[in-house]
């Protein structure tokens, strides 16, 4: 039972463009959610997080937008460059804090340039 | 380093083999973590520790998995009796317990393929 789920395994936009990465979950428990990115031959990196009292976090060209209601959240990298192009997960715990995160299996963005 | 340290990075055994591995956190960071990526799949938690309090264990998936954290600090996973379906990338990650922002750091990861 999948309870952190991202259904597009790859995604590819163009150099300047909009990616727009989504998320959606089961658990009504989690009540805060973070996005990693990973290089391959690389531990994940933490980009960005947001708690279940907001509904959006900026920082910089990221941007993490949480719909309780839809149980769904997504990450907007505006504009997409080369080097964003990694493996991205989705994230959530319960409690709000770090312990024990519920990862998704990940999306794959490539950046085209 | 000043990041998570672990080892070894590439381990390959044979079915029946205990293996451990070694995770070194940041230094100053109470709690510490253990995941695992398996071919395809998103990270699955495994077990976590923090400071002196007695470790959540219920990530791992059976008695063949233990692990142990000495003195605070430095962590070793042990896997008794491996079998193929061990095999995955095995991370550790360590954090300030109570920093808002929920940021673990991970480590490169150690990849045991069991033959």
């Amino acid at each position: 039972d999948q309870q952190v789920k991202q259904n597009s395994p790859s995604l590819s936009v163009q150099e300047g463009r909009i990616s727009i990465l989504n998320c959606d979950y089961t658990n009504s428990m989690f009540d805060y959610f973070l996005w990693y990115k990973k290089y391959p031959a690389e531990g994940p990196t933490f980009l960005i997080s947001i708690s279940s009292i907001k509904d959006k976090n900026e920082d910089g060209r990221f941007t993490v937008f949480l719909n309780k209601s839809a149980k769904h959240l997504s990450l907007h990298i505006v504009p997409s460059q080369p080097g964003d192009s990694a493996v991205y997960f989705c994230a959530a715990s319960e409690g709000g804090s770090n312990y024990k995160l519920t990862f998704g299996k990940g999306t794959l963005l490539t950046v085209n340039p | 380093g000043a990041g998570v340290s672990q080892s070894p990075s590439n381990k390959v055994t044979e079915k029946g083999k205990d293996v451990e591995l070694r995770c070194d956190p940041i230094s100053g960071h109470t709690a510490l973590y253990w995941y695992r990526q398996s071919l395809g799949q998103g990270l699955e938690f495994l077990i976590y520790f923090q400071g002196n309090s007695a470790p959540d264990k219920s990530g791992l998936p059976s008695d063949r998995f233990s692990a142990e954290r000495t003195g605070g600090s430095v962590s070793t996973l042990t896997i008794q009796r491996t079998q193929q379906e061990d095999s995955a990338v095995y991370l550790c990650a360590s954090s300030l317990v109570n920093r808002g922002t929920g940021e673990l750091f991970f480590g490169e990861g150690s990849r045991l393929t069991v033959l």
